[in-house]
């Protein structure tokens, strides 16, 4: 079975522009979290998806949004970016309707703002 | 404080040594505890998860969770220079609740 795939890998992007990041999830997965990781703050929760709907929603700005489509993929978009933006962005699909301790991880969007 | 605390290290050993990584946690309503590794520039890798109390062993690697002490433990036996890592705790409520991450532990095995 393909793992988690993410597009694009590596993002370059200037304050004030938005940018919108992909997810397939693993084959049969229909909840997908999306995770921003950095240095300092470690691995935060953005938000969570679950038969295209929201279920779960981190502590993050307005900004940061997201949809889940009917074939489970999903699609996160930042808007106004700011330099503190930069980060890895990770999508993770759980296989249980509703557990989610076992999550798999996409190898991330690794996006700069400059 | 943050409600899942985790050494950053690094943590550096030998080849062949056993590895202790740790993790402690406030919330008490967590039931359910995971562990990934995390090679640089890669997404985390799930290598373990247990519900409640206990150990949980799977080859080279033992979980432990001792509720008690809100405190978990993953020990490497035999470590190798392919276990340098970064190494993830999580814990979860269970249900629809989204784990809680620490920060990382980062592990260099060196030959």
């Amino acid at each position: 079975k393909a793992g988690v795939t993410q597009t694009p890998r590596y993002l370059i992007k200037t304050r004030g522009q938005q940018v919108t990041l992909s997810c397939s999830p693993i084959s049969g997965h229909r909840s997908v979290s999306w995770y921003q990781q950095t240095p300092g703050q470690g691995l935060q929760f953005l938000f969570e998806y679950f038969s295209e709907t929201q279920r779960n929603k981190g502590n993050f700005p307005g900004r940061f949004s997201g949809r889940q489509f009917s074939n489970s993929r999903s699609e996160m978009n930042v808007s106004t970016l700011e330099l503190g933006d930069s980060a890895l962005y990770l999508c993770a699909s759980s296989p249980q309707d509703v557990n989610q301790e076992t999550q798999y991880f996409g190898p991330g969007t690794r996006l700069l703002v400059l | 404080q943050k409600e899942v605390e985790q050494d950053p290290g690094p943590l550096s050993v030998p080849e062949g040594a056993i590895v202790s990584l740790n993790c402690t946690y406030s919330n008490s309503a967590f039931q359910y505890f995971m562990w990934y590794r995390q090679y640089s520039r890669k997404g985390p890798e799930l290598l373990m998860y247990t519900y409640s109390s206990g150990n949980k062993e799977d080859g080279r690697f033992t979980a432990q969770v001792d509720k008690s002490s809100k405190y978990i433990s993953l020990f490497i036996r035999d470590s190798q220079p392919s276990d340098s890592a970064t190494y993830l705790c999580a814990m979860s409520k269970g249900g629809s609740y989204i784990p809680t991450f620490g920060r990382g532990t980062s592990l260099i095995v060196h030959p």
